[in-house]
């Protein structure tokens, strides 16, 4: 069965403090790790896909990577806006289906 | 504009009443999903359907229902049987072609009074 455990369950960061997000992951045969940021009452929106390990995406302060047991979402310099759930979804290679981890909860203060 | 819409926004029901929340997608994707969000936690499936006219349960289909008649819409009937409806409820799509990104729409929350 597949697993996906986010850390930590909520960060507070001040405004220009860098961090990370930490997902992990277990799966038998991993088709893709999927990055979402959901805001409140609104569905997740999508971020990065990463298929395999040694791999890197980039979108302006936001930066994912992975290896075969975890993946790292890096927050430079966030800013308030970047306040949001940060939801991480694994797609095994024999499925269809998206199992989500629980979510960071991330609060950038000014 | 090409998107998921989920209709209502917000719906109200009557314990013992059966609700359907409506889920339309003009992406041309093949797979739809429905997915649970209870507060603080994260996304649960309960159905999800990979092509049109077939559907597999997902780890909480019980109290669920669905349908997949047309390519474009994928409706969520929330039974009397289900012991817990109230809830954030999530359709989504998967491109099946290039990157198979899933994509979701805007939500539908789902209070029993």
């Amino acid at each position: 069965e597949d697993q996906v455990t986010q850390s930590p369950e909520a960060l507070r960061l001040q405004e220009g403090e860098s961090s990370s997000l930490n997902c992990s992951y277990t799966v038998s045969g991993l088709r893709g790790l999927f990055w979402y940021r959901q805001d409140p009452g609104k569905g997740p929106e999508f971020l990065f896909t990463l298929y395999s390990a040694g791999e890197e995406k980039e979108k302006e302060r936001l930066k994912a990577t992975l290896t075969k047991k975890e993946s790292f979402l890096h927050i430079t310099a966030p800013k308030p806006e970047d306040s949001a759930t940060y939801l991480c979804a694994v797609r095994e290679t024999s499925g269809s289906r998206l199992t989500f981890g629980e979510g960071t909860q991330l609060t950038v203060n000014p | 504009d090409g998107g998921i819409t989920q209709s209502p926004k917000y719906l109200f029901r009557k314990e013992g009443q059966n609700v359907t929340l409506s889920c339309e997608q003009n992406l041309n994707h093949d797979a739809m999903y429905w997915y649970r969000q209870d507060p603080g936690q994260g996304l649960r499936l309960i159905y999800y359907s990979q092509i049109v006219n077939d559907f597999q349960k997902g780890d909480i289909a019980e109290g669920y229902s669905v349908s997949r008649e047309k390519k474009e819409s994928f409706p969520l009937t929330v039974t009397s049987a289900q012991k817990n409806p109230t809830a954030f409820y999530l359709c989504a799509s998967r491109d099946s072609q290039g990157r198979n990104t899933i994509y979701f729409g805007e939500g539908s929350w789902l209070t029993v009074v």
